[in-house]
């Protein structure tokens, strides 16, 4: 079975411009959550679907991320315009239902650098 | 609020060695579920194990065991004969139920394991 799907894998560029992150949940799964993961903070949560409806985005960091869940198998993350402290590796993971009981499961992330 | 602290920042052994990584977590609520992760060094976050509150009897699954000990909030994780392929940063995590119905996953911020030949 394929697991969560995550493109690109790696991502260089420049400052101020537009970086699209894109991620294909388990099928099957109701929820997806977008995470970052830099030395400093570790692990974020930046947002989180259920159902493709965003229920809590609290952890994005300013206006310039963004968020959509078009369909059930299908999300992104856009950061426009990216800078230099942008550059981590952004995960996405999808669980089966909403509820404390889920496991996430993880793709293998993307490593954005921005320069 | 949730708290989950992994006090290890990095653990080195040697193969064959027994190894234990600690978790303690904090969380106000009777039920919540713990659960390990694993990231070796290709970078992709591994499903390890979930445990829920109500269930205190430890586990075993090959070399890897995990005790659950609720009177001092710990979900502790023991490699038993370390190999080379343990290598990796281990999380410790903590979810808990919201008002709303949904939940979160408080990650902690892992332990860097090196298993030297």
């Amino acid at each position: 079975d394929a697991g969560v799907i995550q493109s690109p894998r790696h991502e260089v560029t420049e400052m101020g411009q537009e970086v699209t992150l894109r991620c294909k949940p388990i099928s099957g799964h109701n929820s997806l959550f977008w995470y970052r993961q830099t030395m400093m903070r570790g692990l974020e949560l930046l947002i989180y679907f259920n159902n493709n409806v965003p229920i809590d985005d609290s952890g994005m960091p300013e206006d310039r991320f963004s968020a959509k869940m078009p369909n059930a198998s299908f999300s992104t993350l856009k950061i426009q315009p990216s800078e230099p402290r942008d550059s981590a590796v952004y995960f996405c993971a999808s669980s089966l239902g909403a509820g404390s009981q889920e496991t996430q499961y993880f793709g293998p992330g993307t490593r954005l650098l921005v320069l | 609020a949730q708290k989950v602290t992994q006090a290890q920042t990095e653990i080195s052994v040697v193969e064959k060695e027994d190894v234990t990584l600690d978790c303690v977590y904090e969380t106000r609520d009777t039920t919540y579920y713990l659960f390990w992760y694993k990231q070796p060094p290709s970078g992709e976050l591994v499903f390890l194990i979930r445990r829920n509150s109500f269930d205190e009897q430890n586990e075993i699954s090959g070399r890897y065991s995990w005790n659950f000990q609720k009177s001092t909030s710990s979900f502790n994780f023991t490699i038993t004969a370390s190999q080379v392929v343990d290598s990796a940063v281990y999380f410790c995590a903590l979810s808990e139920a919201l008002n709303s119905g949904y939940s979160t996953l408080t990650f902690g911020k892992g332990t860097m394991l090196l298993v030297s030949p």
